[in-house]
């Protein structure tokens, strides 16, 4: 079964510095897809980006970018200039195929200092 | 578009009575998920469908759970009876077989169970 593992349950990072949230996952599949989804206190759940496992190189979404590790099965998610609206739980989750659910971490809270 | 609606935002019932939560999908997709979140379980897969059909109920927690899909454009959840232990947020998503493969979540039934 596949499974997503999160084991940061909390981090914290300064203003307008960076800050990296690690993912981990297991499976057998080779063709998946690979998300982070930021959660605010509205809990609205926001795409923030998205990684085929087919493609070697790593996604960047402006201040977002991910490091893809797939022969490791890590895919962390590295926040530049961090901004006090990024404060949020941020979750990784994991999809076999083309369409289908979503299999998420625990998440992890990510907390903002001025 | 106004993305995926969810109602009621808000439910509060009290143990044994019946719960129906609504969704109508944003317009064109052919995917539903409902997904469950709590402190303990975290996010979790209750049932997707595919073009009105489910394709996987295996998230379903038991017999007092079930799912419809009448058309396109709407989906309901319904639990009866209701216990305290189905206290949690329940979020539907929508996607498309013909984009790129992202699940657009609404923002989510918060359900309390007295």
């Amino acid at each position: 079964a596949q499974t997503v593992t999160q084991s940061q349950p909390e981090m914290s990072v300064q203003e307008a510095e960076t800050v990296t949230l690690s993912c981990t996952y297991d499976t057998s599949e080779s063709d998946y897809y690979l998300f982070w989804y930021k959660q605010p206190p509205s809990r609205q759940m926001i795409l923030v980006i998205r990684q085929e496992a087919y493609k070697q190189q790593n996604a960047t979404e402006n201040r977002f970018s991910v490091n893809f590790q797939k022969a490791a099965k890590s895919f962390s998610l590295k926040i530049s200039d961090s901004q006090l609206g990024d404060a949020a739980m941020y979750f990784c989750a994991y999809r076999w195929g083309s369409q289908g659910n979503l299999i998420f971490g625990k998440g992890t809270k990510l907390s903002v200092k001025p | 578009d106004a993305g995926v609606i969810q109602s009621p935002r808000h439910e509060v019932t009290e143990m044994g009575q019946e719960v129906t939560l609504r969704c109508k999908p944003i317009s064109g997709h052919d995917y539903l998920f409902w997904y469950r979140q709590t402190m303990m379980r975290g996010l979790e897969l209750l049932i997707y469908f595919n073009n009105n059909v489910p394709i996987d109920d295996s998230g379903m927690p038991e017999d007092r759970f079930s799912a419809k899909m009448p058309n396109a454009s709407f989906s309901t959840l319904k639990i009866q009876p209701s216990e305290p232990r189905d206290s949690a947020v329940y979020f539907c998503a929508s996607g498309s077989s013909s984009s790129y493969n992202e699940q657009f979540f609404g923002p989510g039934t918060r359900l309390t169970v007295l």
